[in-house]
């Protein structure tokens, strides 16, 4: 089973820290993913990369930053940490083509104090 | 403006009756859907898809119903079981791997 593993499962942050979430799949996975999900709100895209050093803007970029220096290793970073960042952030990755999905991790719930 | 709407934030059924989960979507362009399975404190998992080349796709217990004119998909559960409490998100893609989701509805099956 493929396995995608956020370090961290709760985090508390204060206003403008720099914040890095940090997720690794284990299964050579080309696609990775940050989504937020917020009550009333479902699951809103961030960040995807398709490939090492590539990534593309989601729906909600703003005040997100990503890297992808490793394959299986996508970092979601907060460069300055609002309230309005308090969310829980889920990873997924997925091999090519739509017809396998996501795996998700488990989360992390972040709240931005 | 959400593009992928499940517009029950919660269903409550009894056990061995029927669940139907519905998702309303707006994009024309959408061509491929799926259903996820979400337990507190883990991620969501994968259940069934569908593609718009069909109208219905069985699993199990498991059936996802498609009716594009209408813009309308339907996640049917027969029979419910208690295990199948959870938070059902309705995802659509147009383009490769990029899915929007629904806000998810929460189902209690009572035992």
């Amino acid at each position: 089973d493929v396995k995608v593993t956020q370090s961290s499962r709760y985090l508390v942050k204060r206003t403008g820290e720099k914040v890095f979430l940090e997720c690794v799949q284990d299964m050579d996975h080309e696609n990775m993913f940050w989504y937020r999900q917020d009550p009333g709100l479902g699951l809103r895209l961030i960040y995807f990369s398709y490939d090492v050093k590539m990534k593309e803007k989601g729906d909600i970029p703003e005040g997100y930053s990503v890297s992808r220096e490793k394959k299986e290793r996508f970092s979601l970073i907060l460069e300055s940490a609002s309230t309005n960042q308090t969310s829980m952030y889920l990873c997924a990755s997925a091999a090519g083509g739509r017809y396998d999905g996501y795996t998700f991790g488990s989360g992390t719930r972040l709240t931005v104090v | 403006d959400q593009q992928v709407k499940q517009n029950s934030p919660s269903l409550s059924v009894q056990e061995g009756r029927i669940s139907i989960l519905n998702c309303d979507y707006t994009n024309s362009m959408f061509d491929y859907f799926l259903w996820y399975k979400k337990y507190p404190a883990e991620g969501p998992t994968f259940l069934i898809s569908i593609s718009s080349i069909k109208d219905k796709n069985e699993d199990g217990r498991f059936t996802v119903f498609l009716n594009k004119s209408a813009k309308h998909l339907s996640l049917h559960i027969v029979p419910s079981q208690p295990g199948d409490s959870a938070v059902y998100f309705c995802a659509a893609s147009a383009d490769f791997n990029k899915f929007y989701f629904g806000s998810g509805t929460k189902l209690n099956v009572k035992p």
